[in-house]
């Protein structure tokens, strides 16, 4: 079963840390993945999208990276700030099911001041 | 503005009362989705359209109908809304299927 695991769940940083969060998933033959945010009773907002023949990403303060082989991907947060308070969602489009979105269960990232 | 427009925002409603929910976008996009949120289940995809009268299941179709007659609109139907279909909803969609997707604001629906 193809699936997207997240870990970690929850995630509360000071201010100013730069953080990793990650995503995992089941099997290697993709599409593409795509980190989204979303905040507290509002839609996504896709962050970063990684095509399959794509290592990274990197729009300011964030970089995302994919490694296939692994079936892994983590975005990095740089100089965090209370305003990235959000949970963070990837997911994924396996190739089997190139229409199918999977989504991961997401990271609850907090970061007070 | 480009967008994803989703009506209503919340809708309360009773079972068997047929319902719409309306998804609108302005950027002449081929691909169209429909998602359902749930706490502890995560984002799971209902319909998805790659284009104009190109509609297939999701992972949870059951239940729903989807129309795409035009290529702007994609309305989410439930001809008769159970209390297990009370979720947050939400429409998306993209250029194409691979490509960067935009989601609506989302449909809390309660049925009673």
């Amino acid at each position: 079963k193809q699936e997207v695991t997240q870990i970690p769940a929850a995630l509360s940083v000071p201010e100013g840390e730069n953080l990793v969060l990650n995503c995992s998933f089941t099997d290697s033959a993709i599409y593409n993945l795509q980190w989204f945010r979303q905040d507290p009773g509002k839609g996504l907002t896709s962050l970063l999208l990684i095509q399959s023949s794509q290592r990274e990403q990197t729009s300011g303060r964030l970089n995302a990276s994919l490694d296939k082989s692994s079936g892994r991907s983590t975005l990095y947060i740089a100089a965090s700030q209370p305003g990235d308070s959000a949970t963070y969602l990837c997911a994924v489009v396996f190739s089997g099911g190139y229409n199918k979105l999977i989504f991961g269960a997401g990271t609850r990232l907090a970061v007070h001041p | 503005e480009a967008q994803v427009t989703q009506n209503p925002r919340y809708l309360i409603t009773v079972t068997g009362k047929k319902l719409t929910v309306t998804c609108s976008q302005n950027m002449n996009h081929e691909y169209m989705s429909w998602y359902r949120q749930d706490p502890g289940l995560g984002l799971r995809q209902i319909y998805y359209s790659m284009n104009v009268e190109v509609t297939d299941k999701g992972d949870v179709p059951e239940g729903y109908k989807v129309s795409r007659k035009e290529k702007r609109n994609f309305p989410l139907i439930l001809e008769s809304p159970s209390p297990n279909q009370t979720s947050l909803y939400f429409c998306a969609s993209s250029w194409r299927y691979n490509e960067k997707l935009f989601f609506g604001s989302g449909t809390q629906l309660s049925v009673l």
